[in-house]
C-alpha cells in the first residue's frame, strides 16, 4: 500500500525566505504527483501536477521536482509572502481496485511571518 | 467560476442520524471521487464514479456508507445512523476524464460534526 510521508509537519519562516517542502512516498509506481494547497476550513487548491515521466514543473514562485527512483518529491517556494501561510499537501496517483487514486500525505503547515 | 461545489457546507448531526451530502463537479466530468479528511490529517479515498457507474468503493469505511450519481452528473454521498468516528470534512473532487493524466478539481468540502 502506497503511503506518502510530509516533512515536516509545520515550519515557521520570515517573509522573503526561500523555503523547501519535502514529501516521500513508499511505492514508486505513481502516476503522476500532485501538490495542494489548503486553507483553513477549505477545499483542496492544486499548485502544480508532475507526471510520471517529467522530473519538475514550475508557477511563477513555486517549483516542484520529482525523483521517482528515490521515491521523493519537493516544493520549492521563493521569496516567500504571508500570504503563502496554509497547509500544503502532497499526493501521489496510483492504481486502485478500479480507478486512480490520490494517496496524501499529512501535510506541512506553513506560517511566513511579517 | 464553475469549480465544483458542495452543500451543505457544514452539518450536525446527532449520533444515530443519517445524512446526505451532495456534490456538484464541473459541468462535463466524467469522473468523480470522494475523500474523507479527518483533523489533522491528509484525505482519504473513499469511491469513484466514472459517468453514473460506481467503479470503486474499495475506500468506503462500512457499510452505513453509500453514493450514488445517478445520471452521471450530481452525486450524493450517504451516511447512516452516523457515529462520531464519521465525524470529518468530506472532499468530492472531478476531472474531465478517466486515466492517469486527468488532474482532479476539489470542491470546498463538507464538515460533518456527529455530536
Amino acid at each position: 500500500k502506497q503511503e506518502v510521508t510530509q516533512i515536516p509537519a509545520a515550519l515557521s519562516v520570515p517573509e522573503g525566505e526561500n523555503l523547501v517542502l519535502n514529501c516521500s512516498f513508499t511505492d514508486s509506481a505513481i502516476y503522476n504527483l500532485q501538490w495542494f494547497r489548503q486553507d483553513p476550513g477549505k477545499g483542496l487548491t492544486s499548485l502544480l501536477l508532475i507526471q510520471s515521466s517529467q522530473r519538475e514543473q514550475t508557477s511563477g514562485r513555486l517549483n516542484a521536482s520529482l525523483d521517482k527512483s528515490s521515491g521523493r518529491s519537493t516544493l520549492y517556494i521563493a521569496a516567500s509572502q504571508p500570504g503563502d501561510s496554509a497547509t500544503y499537501l502532497c499526493a501521489g496517483l496510483v492504481s486502485g481496485a478500479g480507478s486512480y487514486q490520490l494517496t496524501f500525505g499529512k501535510g506541512t503547515k506553513l506560517s511566513v511571518i511579517p | 467560476g464553475a469549480g465544483v461545489s458542495q452543500s451543505p457546507r457544514y452539518k450536525v448531526a446527532k449520533r444515530g442520524q443519517d445524512v446526505a451530502l451532495r456534490c456538484d463537479p464541473i459541468s462535463g466530468h466524467v469522473s468523480l471521487f470522494w475523500y474523507q479528511q479527518a483533523l489533522g490529517q491528509g484525505p482519504e479515498f473513499l469511491t469513484y464514479f466514472q459517468n453514473e457507474a460506481q467503479l470503486d468503493k474499495s475506500g468506503l469505511p462500512s457499510d452505513r456508507f453509500f453514493a450514488e450519481r445517478p445520471e452521471g452528473s450530481v452525486s450524493t454521498l450517504k451516511i447512516q445512523r452516523t457515529q462520531q468516528e464519521d465525524s470529518a470534512v468530506y472532499l468530492c473532487a472531478s476531472s474531465y476524464w478517466t486515466g492517469s493524466y486527468n488532474e482532479q478539481f476539489f470542491g470546498p468540502g463538507t464538515r460533518l460534526t456527529v455530536l
